[in-house]
């Protein structure tokens, strides 16, 4: 167990909709980061967080946005869905904000599925 | 082309076997070198971490950096069914020390018969 958790696990929903998927990070990491893996292109770093401020960006898409809270949990807000954006979404963190060896700790993800 | 190539498998070996997991990449300025372990509905996990060329070992795993010719690979000694997997390979440039600018393979299923 990583430490780090994620709800919902499954989720299905139809085109056009939004979604909120949330993470809790380990207890004392300061970073969230978000991912998005899917089949053909694998784990695609979307968003950094650290301590209530946004740190990095990676490829997310405009109808995507996220933030943290001040007890440090973060959502992933998903709009105006679309079928491409079924995915397996994960949440990691970080004591720092910068993680140069690559330690990070992932949640066990939230599966997206667009109809 | 991508910038991390990695084979995507399967590959299933026998239980004690060998096992060879490799990544070609195309940014000959990549130093910092990563191998994930990923279990099935489970969150990725760091595994093993390199820095520029040569190997390094951790008990039956040993991480190897070939700069020259842009290869990376990961050998399993002695593969248990334990070790089935998705193994993802993730690098990164120097002087960006943030999470952020590592870049991930798709990552090769591995699958360990007793």
């Amino acid at each position: 167990d990583s430490g780090v958790t994620q709800t919902p696990k499954h989720l299905i929903t139809a085109t056009g909709q939004r979604v909120t998927l949330r993470c809790s990070p380990r207890s004392g990491d300061l970073s969230v980061y978000w991912y998005q893996q899917s089949l053909d292109q694998g784990l695609q770093f979307l968003i950094q967080y650290y301590n209530g401020e946004e740190r990095a960006k990676g490829n997310i898409l405009e109808r995507f946005s996220a933030q943290q809270f001040p007890d440090l949990h973060s959502e992933l807000n998903l709009s105006s869905l679309e079928l491409g954006d079924s995915a397996l979404y994960f949440c990691a963190s970080s004591v720092a904000g910068e993680v140069g060896t690559g330690e990070l700790f992932f949640g066990e993800g939230s599966r997206l599925t667009v109809l | 082309q991508k910038e991390v190539e990695q084979d995507p498998g399967p590959l299933s070996v026998p239980e004690g076997a060998i096992v060879s997991l490799n990544c070609t990449y195309s940014n000959s300025a990549f130093q910092y070198f990563m191998w994930y372990r990923q279990y099935s509905r489970k969150g990725p996990e760091l595994l093993m971490y390199t820095y520029s060329s040569g190997n390094k070992e951790d008990g039956r795993f040993t991480a190897q950096v070939d700069k020259s010719s842009k290869y990376i690979s990961l050998f399993i000694r002695d593969s248990q069914p334990s070790d089935s997997a998705t193994y993802l390979c993730a690098m990164r440039l120097p002087g960006y020390s943030s999470a952020s600018k590592i870049i991930f393979g798709s990552g090769t299923r591995l699958s360990i018969r007793p």
